[in-house]
């Protein structure tokens, strides 16, 4: 089944404490993105990666890192996070036509 | 860089009545503009898309309208059913691979 994963579902954590979602896709798609959702702001895209080893800022990267090591993955890390980065997350990939799928979502709270 | 504007922020109609949504982008290089539907709790499901070599397009219910001279597109869904409520994104592809989400409409059918 073509799918775009992402774990954990739920996380909580604290202040300054480095965190890593993954996301993994089976579709062999080249492109890949992370978006973050708020109330009332949308999907505001963080980073995305057009192949392995090639990522670009989205609108919102502060606070972020990505790396895309391996076609199929495509971890977000939060070094220091803050309450800020409190947000639901969805990873989505496409291949050459532009339609992305998303992952589950990941929402994380940051006390 | 791409913006993107959607109106209204909620919709309410009578179940059997059509919905339309409306979307406005800044960047005219902008050539591919989905329609995305989520329910609550779940991921964004691409519902229809449109490319700029195309005005108007149709799925079932469903159509697209692009005007790309005055920067807009609307999304119409006749015939209303419960199961059309939902929060409907619209978006745009900006520079490069970055995508932009209008903030979204919360669609109420009423039965």
């Amino acid at each position: 089944e073509a799918q775009v994963t992402q774990n954990p579902r739920y996380l909580i954590t604290v202040t300054g404490k480095k965190l890593t979602v993954t996301c993994s896709q089976n579709m062999n798609h080249e492109y890949m993105s992370w978006y973050r959702q708020d109330p009332g702001l949308g999907l505001r895209q963080i980073y995305y990666s057009m192949n392995v080893e090639v990522t670009d800022k989205g609108d919102v990267p502060e606070g972020y890192k990505v790396s895309r090591k391996e076609k199929r993955n495509f971890p977000l890390i939060l070094e220091s996070p803050s309450p800020n980065q409190t947000s639901l997350y969805f990873c989505a990939s496409r291949g050459q036509s532009y339609e992305q799928y998303f992952g589950p979502g990941t929402r994380l709270t940051v006390t | 860089g791409e913006n993107v504007e959607q109106h209204p922020s909620t919709l309410s109609v009578q179940e059997g009545d059509s919905a339309v949504i409306k979307c406005t982008y800044s960047d005219s290089a902008s050539n591919y503009f989905p329609w995305y539907k989520q329910e609550l709790g779940k991921r964004p499901q691409l519902i229809i898309d449109i490319r700029s070599n195309v005005g108007e397009k149709k799925d079932q219910r469903i159509a697209v309208t692009l005007n790309k001279t005055a920067k807009h597109f609307s999304l119409h869904i006749t015939e209303t059913q419960p199961e059309d409520s939902a929060v409907y994104f619209c978006a745009a592809n900006g520079a490069g691979q970055n995508f932009v989400f209008g903030p979204g409409t919360r669609l109420s059918v009423l039965p």
